[in-house]
């Protein structure tokens, strides 16, 4: 198993761009998570889904869209993107079953908007 | 009130010392607890689960307190390699198992 993975692992946005970023993982979890990680700081939740076609915002949600038509993909959407979004984004999914299952993590991606 | 406050760090601590961590939680009905361990530039992953009764693996001892709403984790005998960024993880009783983490304790371990 690839676990879950991430694409790209970095990207350079101007100011105003948009752009997706990929994630897909092959575990079969229902249950996957988009986080940013500023600098030095802990992880926040952006939005997460609990099975194909059901979303739902995290703790900072605003300039971030999302999808999930597979159990598979579960892409981030940030539309306008604005210096305040340079960050570390990490995707992560987690078994349905048992709340003492884990949450698996994608490597990353590494996103400056300039 | 952040939902979720560890220590502040760096801790910077010689090879076999030993070392505690503490992380408070403002969800007295949150369910689940864990610490994960990050290293530089790369994705956090799970250390330990944090169950009510304590558990421990190797050199690594966790503790929950319900009452006083925290968890704690314990390092014996530091290495080198333990040198990480460690982040308490709380679940609490919404839906999706929505988990809130802590902002990390860096820990350095000199030799």
């Amino acid at each position: 198993n690839a676990g879950v993975t991430q694409t790209p692992k970095f990207r350079i946005l101007k100011i105003g761009q948009s752009m997706t970023l990929q994630c897909t993982q092959d575990m079969n979890h229902n249950y996957m998570y988009w986080y940013r990680q500023d600098p030095g700081m802990g992880l926040k939740l952006i939005y997460y889904s609990v099975g194909a076609g059901i979303t739902d915002k995290g703790e900072v949600p605003n300039g971030y869209n999302v999808s999930r038509s597979t159990t598979e993909d579960f892409p981030l959407r940030l539309e306008l993107a604005a210096p305040s979004q340079t960050s570390v984004y990490f995707c992560a999914s987690r078994p349905t079953e048992g709340s003492y299952n884990e949450q698996f993590f994608g490597p990353g991606t590494r996103l400056t908007v300039l | 009130r952040k939902e979720v406050e560890q220590d502040p760090g760096p801790f910077n601590v010689p090879e076999g010392a030993t070392v505690a961590f503490n992380c408070t939680y403002s969800n007295s009905a949150s369910q689940s607890f864990f610490w994960y361990r990050q290293d530089c530039r790369k994705e956090p992953k799970l250390l330990m689960s944090v169950y009510s009764s304590g558990n421990e693996d190797g050199r690594f001892t966790a503790q929950l307190n319900r009452a006083s709403q925290y968890i704690s984790l314990l390092i014996r005998d530091s290495k080198l390699s333990d040198s990480a960024t460690y982040l308490c993880a709380v679940i609490g009783n919404t839906g999706g198992f929505k988990t809130i983490f802590g902002a990390g304790t860096r820990l350095f371990v000199k030799a």
